[in-house]
């Protein structure tokens, strides 16, 4: 079965710290894609990245960067030199099966990060 | 530019009343899901549609029922609301199955009272 754990419930961290959020997958396909959503005071979930299992590169978009490692099951998301906006709650999640086509997610339980200034 | 949008925001309901939420998408995706999002355990899908006309059951569809009749809507009924239905549910919407980006509306925040 396909599962999706982020251990760390909630993280609080000081303005220009840098902080780490953890995503370990189960599955066992052999093609999948991972992504990250960021969730903030306001509700809505906003789409951060999308990686597929092929691809293992490291991905970094401005203080933002993702750690992809087949071999832990992990795809860990960093944010450099946090700033107050940042404050949300972060789901990683999973795509489901390749045997079908419905774009369904598995979602992990969310982190909720705080930044205070 | 509206994307998704849900309606109601904010609803609050009785032992046994029942409801519909609503959910619109302007981008002319094939793909709709509902989910249901509560305290520690993520977002679980409940209902999902790959098509006008279709309609699938997700991980917690007891108590849901949907329908799919325009391709820019996907409504979640509830019959005889209960308060394990109290939660934040989030319509969303994709261009593509599997690997593509879903794209989420504002939530609605149901307490079933």
């Amino acid at each position: 079965a396909q599962k999706v754990t982020q251990a760390q419930t909630e993280i609080s961290v000081v303005e220009k710290e840098d902080v780490t959020l953890d995503c370990v997958y189960e599955t066992r396909d052999t093609t999948y894609y991972l992504f990250w959503y960021k969730q903030p005071p306001s509700g809505e979930l906003v789409f951060l990245i999308r990686r597929n299992s092929f691809d293992e590169q490291n991905e970094i978009s401005g203080r933002y960067s993702w750690n992809f490692q087949k071999s832990t099951s992990s795809f860990n998301f960093t944010i450099t030199a946090s700033q107050v906006v940042d404050s949300a709650v972060y789901f990683c999640a999973l795509s489901e099966s390749p045997t079908s086509n419905t774009g369904k997610l598995i979602f992990g339980q969310g982190t909720t990060l705080q930044v205070k200034p | 530019n509206a994307g998704v949008t849900q309606t109601p925001k904010f609803r609050v309901l009785k032992t046994g009343q029942s409801m519909t939420l609503l959910c619109a998408q302007d981008m002319n995706h094939e793909y709709m899901y509902w989910y249901r999002q509560d305290p520690g355990m993520g977002l679980r899908l409940i209902h999902y549609s790959v098509g006008e006309g279709t309609t699938a059951k997700g991980e917690v569809p007891d108590g849901y029922n949907v329908s799919r009749l325009k391709k820019q809507n996907f409504l979640l009924g509830l019959e005889s609301a209960a308060p394990s239905q109290t939660s934040v549910y989030f319509c969303a919407s994709s261009y593509g199955g599997r690997g593509t980006e879903a794209f989420f509306g504002q939530g609605t925040r149901l307490t079933v009272v």
